[in-house]
């Protein structure tokens, strides 16, 4: 049973635009991370927002959490053809060591 | 730098074979994971530990089985590999964090694993 699950599936932007990920979960969490895939590796650790928290930035990254809804959003501002890559949430459910990831979104940045 | 280190990028294996895939860190992290990735099922957590000779199930552990003897090395075993097993297997390590939870994990760069 996955925790997260990211919304849309794939995602196709010009270079310049902003471009939005969702990401649903089901159970409460202590805090939410955003990973990032290139194709065919590993994934890297861009954010984390805590389950206290409501909103975070990163350079061109904007995360939101509502917790009440149980999801949260990932903003990419201004894209750039390298930020093409696979987009993934991650959840610790309150009580363990469990970090369970989502599907992903596959986001594809036209130059 | 932090480093993750899985022993084989590619593995070919065939059906019954026993497989080891190796995950080696460098961060004196106390927990480590193994997950599989197969194309639109994301990422599923296969086992985990959070201590040395510790481990626990994650959502898909059945035909796994893992070995933590010292803290820097979380192997996943395939007793008898099947087709089913073909996948990209990636580890990983975190620290943790304020509440004892993850806050950020650590990635290997994945063995992509085919059973014939």
């Amino acid at each position: 049973s996955q925790q997260g699950e990211e919304d849309p599936q794939a995602l196709s932007i010009q270079e310049g635009e902003n471009a939005t990920m969702n990401c649903s979960y089901k159970t409460s969490i202590n805090n939410l991370q955003w990973y990032r895939q290139n194709s065919g590796r590993g994934l890297v650790h861009l954010i984390l927002i805590r389950s206290n928290e409501r909103e975070k930035h990163s350079g061109r990254l904007r995360v939101t959490l509502d917790t009440s809804k149980k999801s949260s959003s990932l903003l990419i501002t201004a894209s750039r053809a390298a930020d093409t890559a696979s987009y993934f949430c991650a959840t610790d459910a309150t009580g363990g060591f469990k970090t369970i990831f989502g599907a992903g979104t596959r986001l594809f940045v036209k130059a | 730098d932090v480093k993750v280190t899985q022993s084989s990028r590619y593995l070919v294996k065939r059906t019954g074979e026993k497989v080891f895939l190796e995950c080696v860190q460098d961060m004196d992290h106390e927990n480590m994971f193994w997950y599989r990735q197969d194309p639109g099922l994301g990422l599923r957590l296969i086992y985990f530990s959070y201590d040395v000779k510790m481990k626990e199930k994650g959502d898909i552990p059945e035909g796994y089985s893992v070995s933590r003897e010292k803290k820097e090395r979380f192997s996943l075993i395939l007793e008898s590999a099947s087709t089913n097993q073909t996948s990209m297997y990636l580890c990983a390590s975190s620290l943790v964090g304020r509440g004892l939870t993850n806050e950020k994990l650590f990635f290997g760069s994945g063995t992509q694993l085919s059973v014939l």
